[in-house]
């Protein structure tokens, strides 16, 4: 089993919509959590850490549940720049070793 | 955000040579970088930890004598690929985190590598 796992996708959505993205992880000693996005042949950027008051930052909102090992990540309002790849990655121990999720790909259409 | 590059940018080489690639912190002093892989359609895969004047730790799986780390200050980290052959065509990926980072690592914008 991978230690994070998400729906590979990908999410065709018009333009506009709400979607939703899901991920788990094994791993009970993680200890911080991220959503970050990642364009064709570029590097992964950090979209937002998450927290397990959940946050919100414009569009986005990300939730954490420590109990079921489950994180969220919720894109409001659509936008065609918002095609892209988002990694759930999960990070533990000194100097904050990440280990990434498979991708979930987002496709957004006019 | 802090500012990590690497160098180069895409390389293309023939099988059974060496390519190095250099992984600069510009504006912090990293006391941890990290080397990852992807290959296509996966998701990135750490290779390597490596701490400022100490050996990396390598991951299962990853032959530390054909991935040669060094991380010699705290700003600059290289990963030799030895001996490169077309199974190790792939987009390697450094990443930077240093104290001063809090939870945060900082990534490089990558060196895709073909062997042909």
């Amino acid at each position: 089993r991978k230690e994070v796992e998400q729906d590979p996708g990908p999410f065709n959505v018009p333009e506009g919509a709400t979607v939703a993205f899901n991920c788990t992880y094994s791993n009970s000693a993680s200890q911080s959590f991220f959503w970050y996005r990642q364009d064709c042949r570029k590097e992964p950027k950090l979209l937002m850490s998450v927290y397990s008051s959940g946050n919100e930052d414009g569009r986005f909102t990300a939730q954490l549940n420590r109990a079921s090992q489950y994180i969220s990540l919720l894109i409001r309002d659509s936008k065609l720049s918002d095609s892209a790849t988002y990694l759930c990655v999960v990070g533990r121990g000194t100097g904050n070793m990440l280990t990434f999720g498979g991708g979930t790909r987002l496709m957004v259409k006019p | 955000g802090a500012v990590v590059s690497q160098h180069p940018s895409w390389v293309i080489c023939k099988s059974g040579t060496s390519v190095k690639i250099e992984c600069r912190s510009l504006d912090f002093q990293a006391t941890t970088m990290f080397w990852y892989r992807q290959f296509p359609k996966q998701s990135l895969m750490l290779m390597a930890t490596s701490n400022e004047g100490s050996k990396a730790t390598y991951e299962q799986g990853v032959e530390k004598d054909k991935f040669l780390i060094n991380h010699a200050s705290l700003t600059l980290s290289t990963l030799t690929v030895t001996s490169a052959h077309p199974e190790d065509s792939s987009f390697y990926i450094c990443s930077a985190w240093g104290s001063s980072s809090y939870n945060e690592q900082f990534f490089g914008p990558g060196t895709r590598l073909t062997v042909l």
